[in-house]
């Protein structure tokens, strides 16, 4: 079935250092989206990419949609403690609502 | 909006036990999804309605767990019997496929069973 791969798993890095995710799939991707769970607390939405080739900015982060829209990546640029939390990119999946989350990718800083 | 509602937000229980979880979705939204979060399966669908008619329930583990959307503004996820490896977070989301399709995740149901 449809599968979503996302790399690291886990992140350590410094206060003000960047910071990338990356998310693979086999298969080309109408959309993707990103989300964002803090610790303890529960997924929220970020964005969502549809076009080929796509980048999309919020404030420090920066989200690219592959030209094959087989691939995804969220890059955070001068890390903050605020930005602690694990990382999932999602993917459609078998029908219209369904949509297959990857591993995540923890973060977390050092002050 | 007050968002996603999921209770019990804590649920300890013992093994054997039924345990039913309660989700509701936010208003006019026309998807719901529960979905189990632990640190060696990270966050697996098990089941989502589309217009109160589940759609796919191959995430659903076994024949112990069951939901059910008697109306579009009520879901209960149920256990019966739970075991210990039950235990996990569990997430209540919900959409509206006419638009973005941005999924609005409760604050999620803490279950332990010993």
């Amino acid at each position: 079935g449809q599968q979503v791969m996302q790399i690291p798993q886990y992140q350590h890095v410094q206060e003000g250092e960047d910071f990338t995710t990356y998310c693979n799939s086999s298969t080309t991707l109408s959309n993707i989206q990103w989300y964002k769970q803090r610790p303890g607390g529960h997924p929220v939405f970020l964005i969502q990419l549809v076009k080929s080739g796509e980048v999309k900015k919020q404030k420090r982060l920066t989200f690219q949609f592959g030209e094959a829209k087989k691939n995804s990546s969220l890059h955070i640029t001068a890390t903050q403690t605020t930005d602690v939390g694990t990382y999932f990119c999602a993917g459609p999946g078998s029908s219209a609502s369904k949509i297959i989350f990857g591993s995540g990718t923890r973060l977390s800083i050092r002050p | 909006d007050a968002g996603v509602i999921q209770s019990p937000r804590h649920e300890v229980t013992e093994m054997g036990q039924e345990v039913t979880l309660r989700c509701k979705p936010i208003s006019g939204h026309n998807s719901l999804f529960w979905y189990r979060q632990t640190m060696m399966r990270g966050l697996e669908l098990l089941i989502y309605f589309n217009n109160n008619v589940p759609i796919d329930d191959s995430g659903m583990p076994e024949d112990r767990f069951s939901a059910k959307m008697p109306n579009a503004s009520f879901s209960t996820l149920k256990i019966q019997p739970s075991e210990p490896r039950d235990s996990a977070v569990y997430f209540c989301a919900s959409s509206d496929t006419g638009a973005y399709n941005e999924q609005f995740f409760g604050p999620g149901t803490r279950l332990t069973v010993l």
